[in-house]
């Protein structure tokens, strides 16, 4: 098992662009979050799914974030028209069962110009 | 008042000492506790979970809960310089699907 693979690992865009990122948690489990995380912070939720059922959304992520997962598998966080306050890493985590052990993927770091 | 505080540091500890990292916590109907170690420029990695009152121990590492004060620890004896890292403290509530994160605190390990 590899663990959690996220791709890309860097993404400059421009604001106003459209970026997406993917994340490929460890295959048995079927918890999926991401969270996003600036500098000298903790990781902050962002939204999560069960098996392709997205169950919450966090109140930072707007309405230009959309996640999905389909058929339980990988992931697909989208941010459309970026602004430069999206400038972040943002972490994708995979668990089995009904846990708060996450295994974080290395993430996927966003620069806004 | 932060949901999840921890003094952010640097707290800095000789080689072979013990460090210890203190967390806060303002939800008292947070039920899960975990410990994730961050090196710089990579991903968050479990190191320690606790559930209940008292010590946790695995290792050189030692959680410690106390709900009633709304208070986790983490104690590392044996400090090696490859302890240096970023400690996060995080809680979870309910079905644990969505923790909080404190900031963290920078450790370092000197030589």
């Amino acid at each position: 098992d590899t663990g959690v693979s996220q791709n890309p690992r860097h993404k400059i865009t421009k604001r106003g662009q459209n970026v997406t990122f993917r994340c490929d948690p460890i295959s048995e489990h079927n918890r999926l979050y991401w969270y996003r995380q600036t500098l000298g912070q903790g990781p902050e939720f962002l939204t999560y799914f069960q098996n392709e059922a997205q169950l919450e959304k966090s109140r930072l992520l707007s309405d230009r974030f959309s996640a999905e997962r389909p058929k339980g598998s990988f992931s697909t966080l989208e941010i459309q028209r970026t602004e430069q306050g999206d400038s972040a890493m943002y972490l994708c985590a995979s668990s089995f069962g009904n846990t708060g052990e996450l295994f974080f993927g290395e993430g996927s770091r966003l620069t806004v110009l | 008042q932060k949901e999840v505080e921890q003094n952010s540091g640097p707290l800095s500890v000789p080689e072979g000492a013990i460090a210890s990292l203190n967390c806060t916590y303002s939800d008292r109907g947070s039920q899960s506790f975990f410990w994730y170690r961050q090196y710089s420029g990579k991903s968050p990695e479990l190191i320690m979970f606790i559930y209940s009152n008292g010590d946790k121990e695995d290792g050189r590492f030692t959680a410690q809960l106390n709900k009633a004060s709304q208070y986790v620890s983490l104690l590392i004896r044996d400090s090696q310089p490859s302890d240096s890292a970023t400690y996060l403290c995080a809680v979870g509530r309910g079905s644990n699907y969505k923790l909080t994160f404190g900031k963290g605190t920078l450790l370092t390990v000197n030589p």
